[in-house]
């Protein structure tokens, strides 16, 4: 079945540093991926959508700028996460939706601890 | 308004036992897919099942069955003879929009916990 890749698996920053998370479908080409975030306990959140080639669009509330999204192959998504603070602690998972099929696959999903 | 909505924040199940999980959705598109997933402890999204909005027979997928009602907007997934590695959180969500403008959208999830 299809891979969606998500690196690293874990990341443990210092505040003010930023982090990127990569999101790569493995065998298939995806048009659209999705961030999400998910605090403990509770359900996944959309941050934003990204299409390949174009500006993400993101949720109400979720900082552009703080966030940042690349979409620049149809295989690899990165969500950066700029001058992270502990609040910005959370698990982020991507999913991709194939080119071809129409479905959706998530990644793994990549805790994120800023200390 | 909530687009997805599960009312059942946690149950508990003896093990062989069949659970249903509840999910009511929103939307005013007329295609659309409804999807179950389940998250274990380890985090990942494990798809279970899909429901599109014009297919006219409930999905199954081995232990896992779909009892679809359009008219109500319900989608409630059946797991029969539950396993105790059913032991889960298990979310609802929908797809919709367009080619090139989908989202998809999560209920707040029900947590499952088999019984032995």
């Amino acid at each position: 079945g299809a891979v969606v890749s998500q690196h690293p698996s874990w990341v443990i920053c210092k505040s003010g540093t930023s982090v990127k998370i990569e999101c790569r479908s493995l065998d298939f080409q995806a048009t659209t991926m999705f961030w999400y975030r998910q605090f403990p306990k509770q359900s996944l959140m959309l941050m934003a959508t990204s299409n390949e080639g174009s500006k993400a669009t993101y949720e109400q509330g979720v900082e552009k700028d703080k966030f940042l999204i690349n979409h620049a192959s149809l295989t690899l998504s990165t969500l950066t996460v700029t001058s992270a603070h502990p609040e910005d602690s959370s698990f982020y998972i991507c999913s991709a939706l194939g080119l071809d099929t129409g479905e959706l696959f998530f990644g793994e999903g990549s805790r994120l601890t800023v200390l | 308004a909530q687009k997805i909505t599960q009312t059942q924040p946690g149950m508990f199940v003896q093990e062989k036992e069949a659970v249903t999980l509840d999910c009511t959705y929103d939307t005013s598109d007329q295609s659309y897919g409804l999807f179950w997933y389940k998250q274990p402890s380890s985090g990942e999204m494990i798809f279970l099942i899909y429901q599109g909005s014009y297919d006219e027979q409930n999905a199954t997928e081995g232990r896992y069955s779909l009892n679809f009602q359009k008219a109500r907007k319900s989608t409630n997934l059946v797991i029969s003879a539950s396993q105790l590695g059913d032991s889960a959180m298990y979310f609802c969500a929908m797809r919709e929009g367009n080619f090139g403008n989908e989202k998809l959208t999560f209920g707040t999830g029900t947590r499952l916990t088999i019984i032995p």
